[in-house]
């Protein structure tokens, strides 16, 4: 059973686009939301993590938004660059929980 | 080192093989996880190492799959008599205790079984 699910499967946006990718859950114990971006090659890299006690969380580029009460959460790639193609990856982790369960990933294609 | 590492990069076995695949951990991180991800599927929680303390061993699919970790630094994942869908990328992360959405997470290593 998927923890966490995560849509689109892939995502394709012009250079200067916000692609949105989207992650759901259901478990009301989990407390902690990261996501991450993984290159071809390379193991996943934290990106940017969020509380659930906060609506909106930015660093640079990156924007999540979180609904707790649909269960929801969304990363927003502001003004995206060939650079950002890659895989992401919601997460969610349960309070005092030793691992991380993940989405199944977004391949997102930046076109010049 | 400045990350972690894993070895080997890639690994191709024969069905019914054992393999062993190695991590080294960021030094100073004294929690240590395995994770498998399967092409198009989510990263799947196998073990976890604290410290001391007794594995979580809750994630390994079976009992094929070991793991241990010796003097609370290097980890060795053991899958023995292997099986086509086992077939997967194994990464490895570590994180100080506590704080496991800070995983830092290596290569992984690529396994192929025939």
């Amino acid at each position: 059973q998927q923890q966490v699910k995560q849509s689109p499967q892939s995502l394709i946006v012009q250079k200067g686009g916000i692609p949105i990718i989207n992650c759901a859950y259901e478990n009301t114990a989990f407390d902690y939301f990261p996501w991450y971006q993984q290159f071809p090659g390379k193991g996943p890299a934290l990106l940017i993590a969020i509380r659930p006690d906060v609506s909106e969380k930015k660093e640079g580029r990156f924007t999540i938004s979180f609904n707790k009460s649909a269960k929801q959460f969304s990363l927003h790639i502001m003004d995206s660059q060939p650079g950002d193609s890659a895989t992401y990856f919601c997460a969610a982790r349960g309070t005092g929980a030793n691992n991380l369960f993940f989405g199944t990933g977004t391949r997102l294609t930046v076109i010049p | 080192g400045a990350g972690v590492s894993q070895s080997p990069s890639n690994k191709v076995t024969e069905k019914g093989k054992d393999v062993e695949l190695r991590c080294d951990p960021i030094s100073g991180h004294t929690a240590l996880y395995w994770y498998r991800q399967s092409l198009g599927q989510g990263l799947e929680f196998l073990i976890y190492f604290q410290g001391n303390s007794a594995p979580d061993k809750s994630g390994l699919p079976s009992d094929r799959f070991s793991a241990e970790r010796t003097g609370g630094s290097v980890s060795t994942l053991t899958i023995q008599r292997t099986q086509q869908e086992d077939s997967a990328v194994y990464l490895c992360a570590s994180s100080f205790a506590g704080s496991p959405p800070g995983q830092f997470f290596g290569p992984g290593t690529r396994l192929t079984v025939l």
